[in-house]
């Protein structure tokens, strides 16, 4: 068990350009979470995935933002036409889960993502 | 729509202190609450995780204790080190469709100097 991993640790774009983070769950974790940070402020939930299914996204999610997670393995997350207001930490967690069961998540180390 | 308050946002104390972080939250309907530690540029470490149920949680020097009643839940960190220097997040934990949803505090920043 190595814990959660994301790729890149660090991220710097120009506007407009396309970005991808990458994350890769504790091994045999079923459900994935992705959370957005801003400076100052705690993590907002932006998606789920039960396995390969994503059940859930927030409003924040706009029509930019796509994840997926093939295969119900890594995920990844992907930002088309970058804003500067998409400066920001991207977390990665992950669980073992069971239908309204208590579960623990189990966060990775982030992607910090800079749009100049 | 749940919203969760920590008072400070930020403290600076000497080493040796006792501290009491706070953590309220406006909707008394949730799960469990469960306290997290940041490092500056780093992922969130869990401390603790306080059921719905239980009154409080001890690990270390770290004690949690949660009132629903009243939407308060505190962190209490028991002669502090400069170790302990790091951003405290509460997360009120709800139960929505089929899994745990995290409901984050902007946090509490701490440095403890020598």
């Amino acid at each position: 068990d190595t814990g959660v991993s994301q790729n890149p640790r660090h991220k710097i774009t120009k506007r407009g350009q396309n970005v991808t983070f990458r994350c890769d769950p504790i091994s045999e974790h079923n459900r994935l979470y992705w959370y957005r940070q801003t400076l100052g402020q705690g993590p907002e939930f932006l998606t789920y995935f039960q396995n390969e299914a994503q059940l859930e996204k927030s409003r924040l999610l706009s029509d930019r933002f796509s994840a997926e997670r093939p295969k119900g393995s890594f995920s990844t997350l992907e930002i088309q036409r970058t804003e500067q207001g998409d400066s920001a930490m991207y977390l990665c967690a992950s669980s073992l889960g069971s239908a309204g069961g208590q579960e623990t998540q189990y966060f990775g180390p982030g992607t910090r993502l800079l749009v100049l | 729509k749940q919203e969760v308050t920590q008072i400070p946002a930020a403290l600076s104390v000497p080493e040796g202190e006792n501290l009491v972080l706070n953590c309220s939250f406006t909707d008394s309907a949730i799960y469990n609450l469960q306290w997290f530690r940041q490092d500056p540029g780093k992922g969130l470490t869990s401390l603790l995780l306080i059921q719905s149920s239980q009154r409080e949680q001890t690990s270390g020097r770290l004690n949690a204790s949660l009132d629903k009643s009243s939407g308060r839940s505190t962190l209490y960190i028991a002669a502090s080190q400069p170790g302990d220097s790091a951003t405290y997040l509460c997360a009120v934990i709800t139960i929505s469709g089929g899994y745990n949803k995290l409901i984050f505090g902007a946090g509490t920043r701490l440095a403890v100097h020598p």
